[in-house]
């Protein structure tokens, strides 16, 4: 049971380009979330999906794109890079409501 | 909008002092409550929860936060800090549906 992983764990990227980070969970939990951490500003919810085929956009969407096609799998994607995306990503799922939400280990993106 | 705060960006206490971490959360409805710990280059691990009952929570490696709502606040404490406990501590609130609110952060130094 490997949890929620998160694949790069480092990328650097150059002003314009596209990516996209990868979340995947074996835990079954129909809710996941992609969070940014900046120095002083806490988690900010960029996404969210409640299940397979459904997201919505967080509190800072503008950007990113992401598409749920499976439980298991929430990617992320970033059209075309800006330095301001430089942040570490953390994927995160909950099993249902009051329960705890599960991190992943991190994506650190530097923007050039 | 929610929010939560978190005062004091930065605590230092010395080893075997008490540990006192605040947080404030700004609504009457009372929210499910959470502390994460960060530590460095990881992702974040639950401490405690506070979701309906008793209103002291205890969570892992000897903390515990009191639920106030009279106060609208959730401080996270330890008796006796540990050399170990030195982290970034996060506070989060989870209302209806499945969104996260985090706090800034508060990071914890522990001289020895």
């Amino acid at each position: 049971n490997a949890g929620v992983t998160q694949t790069p764990k480092f990328q650097v990227l150059k002003t314009g380009q596209s990516m996209t980070l990868q979340c995947a969970q074996d835990m079954n939990h129909e809710y996941m979330s992609w969070y940014r951490q900046d120095p002083g500003m806490g988690l900010r919810l960029i996404h969210y999906s409640v299940g397979a085929g459904i997201t919505d956009q967080g509190e800072v969407p503008n950007g990113y794109n992401v598409s749920r096609s499976t439980t298991e799998d929430f990617p992320l994607r970033l059209l075309s890079a800006a330095p301001s995306q430089t942040s570490v990503y953390f994927c995160a799922t909950i099993q249902g409501a009051g329960e705890t939400q599960y991190f992943g280990p991190g994506t650190r993106l530097l923007v050039l | 909008a929610q929010s939560v705060t978190q005062l004091g960006s930065h605590v230092s206490v010395s080893e075997g002092a008490l540990v006192l971490l605040r947080c404030n959360y700004s609504s009457s409805v009372p929210p499910y409550l959470f502390w994460y710990v960060q530590y460095p280059n990881q992702g974040l691990q639950l401490l405690l929860k506070y979701t309906t009952g008793a209103t002291l929570v205890k969570g892992i490696n000897g903390f515990e936060a009191e639920f106030k709502k009279s106060e609208t606040s959730f401080h996270l404490t330890k008796p006796s800090a540990h050399m170990s406990d030195a982290a970034e501590y996060f506070c989060a609130v989870r209302y209806t549906g499945n969104q996260f609110y985090f706090g800034t952060g508060t990071s914890l130094t522990v001289i020895p």
